[in-house]
C-alpha cells in the first residue's frame, strides 16, 4: 500500500522568509501524481501545486515550488517570501495513475508564520 | 456556485446514536469519495464510489455505510455512534486530477 510521511508536524518562519516542508512517499506505482494541499483554519481544502511523476520540471505557482525527487521519493514545499496568510495546516498527497483514484495523505505539517 | 456542500456542519451526537452526512454536488462528476480527517493523522479514505449505484470501501469502513442512490449525493451513516467516530468529515470529488473538497462536519460523540 502506499503511504506518505510528513515527519514535521509543526514548522514556523519569519514573514517574508522562505521555508521548505517535506515529505517523503512510498510506492512501487510509475505512474502517480502529488500534491500539497492547504488547510486554513476554515478547514477548506485548498490545492496549492500538482506534480505529475512523469515530468522531470518541478512544478511551480508563484511562490510556491516543489522539489520532486523521483528516486528518493521525496517531495518537498518552498515557500518563498512567506506571508500570514499562508499560516495554515499544509498535507501531501499521492494518488496513482488514471481514473478513480484516492488520494493518500500525510499526516500534515502545521506552519506558522511569525510576523 | 458549482462545489460540494456538506450538511450538516456541526453535530453532537449521544453513543448509540445514528445519522446521515449528506455530501451534494453540482459539478456532475462521477467520482466521489467521503475521509475522516483526525489530528496528526492526516485524511483517511472512508468510502468512495465510481458512479451512480456504486461503492466500495476505503481504508477505514468499519462503522460507517454509504449510499449513492443520485450521482449528485453521496451520504455517508453511521447506524450507531462511538467516542471513535468524533471527527471532522470530509467529501469530495474528483474530475481526472482535479479534487474538489467540501467544508467539512465536525462529529462529536459523546
Amino acid at each position: 500500500a502506499q503511504t506518505v510521511t510528513q515527519s514535521q508536524p509543526e514548522m514556523s518562519v519569519q514573514e517574508a522568509e522562505t521555508v521548505t516542508l517535506s515529505c517523503t512517499y512510498d510506492t512501487s506505482e510509475s505512474d502517480y501524481y502529488l500534491f500539497w494541499y492547504k488547510q486554513p483554519p476554515s478547514r477548506q481544502m485548498i490545492l496549492v501545486i500538482r506534480q505529475e511523476a512523469y515530468k522531470q520540471q518541478n512544478a511551480t505557482e508563484n511562490r510556491f515550488s516543489v522539489n520532486f525527487q523521483k528516486a528518493a521519493k521525496s517531495f518537498s514545499l518552498k515557500i518563498s517570501d512567506s506571508q500570514l496568510g499562508d499560516a495554515a495546516m499544509y498535507f501531501c498527497a499521492y494518488r496513482r495513475g488514471q481514473g478513480a483514484q484516492k488520494l493518500v495523505f500525510g499526516q500534515g505539517t502545521r506552519l506558522t508564520i511569525n510576523p | 456556485n458549482a462545489g460540494v456542500t456538506q450538511t450538516p456542519k456541526f453535530r453532537v451526537l449521544k453513543t448509540g446514536q445514528s445519522m446521515t452526512l449528506l455530501c451534494a454536488q453540482d459539478m456532475n462528476h462521477e467520482y466521489m469519495y467521503w475521509y475522516r480527517q483526525d489530528p496528526g493523522m492526516g485524511l483517511r479514505l472512508i468510502h468512495y464510489s465510481v458512479g451512480e449505484g456504486t461503492t466500495a470501501k476505503g481504508e477505514v469502513p468499519d462503522g460507517y455505510n454509504v449510499s449513492r442512490l443520485k450521482k449528485q449525493n453521496f451520504l455517508l451513516g453511521l447506524e450507531s455512534a462511538a467516542p471513535s467516530q468524533t471527527s471532522v468529515y470530509f467529501c469530495a470529488t474528483q474530475l481526472t486530477t482535479r479534487y474538489t473538497f467540501g467544508s467539512g462536519t465536525r462529529l462529536t460523540v459523546v
